[in-house]
């Protein structure tokens, strides 16, 4: 089935050190997301990418990075791993020319000690 | 949407009763509305979705939602809730066309829980 995945599913880490979140989609779209979900807040938007070229600071985006390496891959990088950032993590696809509905991933649940 | 806010952050209803979780929107123009629903341990499944077609609109599992321009509200409701209904529930919103769409807005979750 088409699908957005994600790898890690969880993932312990230490302050300081530099982790890579990694998302794939077979769906074919175009447009890919990253946020992350904390308690009360709801889903916050770190990155966005409407194409392959087109790399977009979200919300909050201080202390994340991000790379397009394809249509289909999208990965989130955070350089120095901070414990503020011990969070639930999602990727999400849509297609652009629609209405923009959104499609998630499972999510990747890191800790930061 | 420039802003999407729900009302309560944990409701509680009985099996068999209504649900209701409110869904306020801020924009200044008629936004795309979303609701997204997550049981534990899994990612965001869609709902349903206002795009400016009928105001009532139907979703799975016996949802829906009407959105109302004059409250600037789109509520979601199920006649009859099921215990299988438990998860957390978001709200979204995007403004057609213009810079910022494509992005969504979240409020900040609904958690329902259902009593035997």
């Amino acid at each position: 089935d088409a699908d957005v995945t994600q790898t890690p599913r969880n993932r312990i880490t230490k302050t300081g050190k530099r982790i890579m979140l990694e998302c794939s989609q077979t769906k074919g779209h175009d447009r890919m997301y990253w946020y992350r979900q904390d308690p009360g807040l709801g889903l916050r938007l770190i990155y966005y990418s409407f194409d392959v070229k087109d790399i977009n600071k979200g919300e909050i985006s201080d202390g994340y990075s991000v790379s397009r390496q394809a249509q289909a891959k999208f990965s989130l990088s955070l350089e120095s791993a901070i414990p503020n950032q011990t969070a639930l993590y999602f990727c999400a696809t849509s297609l652009s020319g629609g209405t923009n509905e959104q499609f998630f991933g499972p999510g990747t649940r890191l800790t930061v000690l | 949407a420039q802003s999407v806010t729900q009302l309560g952050s944990h409701v509680s209803v009985s099996e068999g009763a209504l649900v209701l979780l409110r869904c306020n929107y801020s924009s200044s123009v008629p936004p795309y509305l979303f609701w997204y629903v997550q049981y534990p341990n899994q990612g965001l499944q869609l709902l349903l979705k206002y795009t400016s077609a009928a105001t009532l609109v139907k979703g799975i599992n016996g949802f829906e939602a009407e959105f109302k321009k004059s409250e600037t509200s789109f509520h979601l409701t199920k006649p009859s809730a099921h215990m299988s209904d438990a998860a957390e529930y978001f709200c979204a919103g995007t403004n057609p066309g213009g810079t910022s769409y494509g992005k969504l807005t979240f409020g900040q979750g609904t958690i329902l829980t259902v009593h035997p």
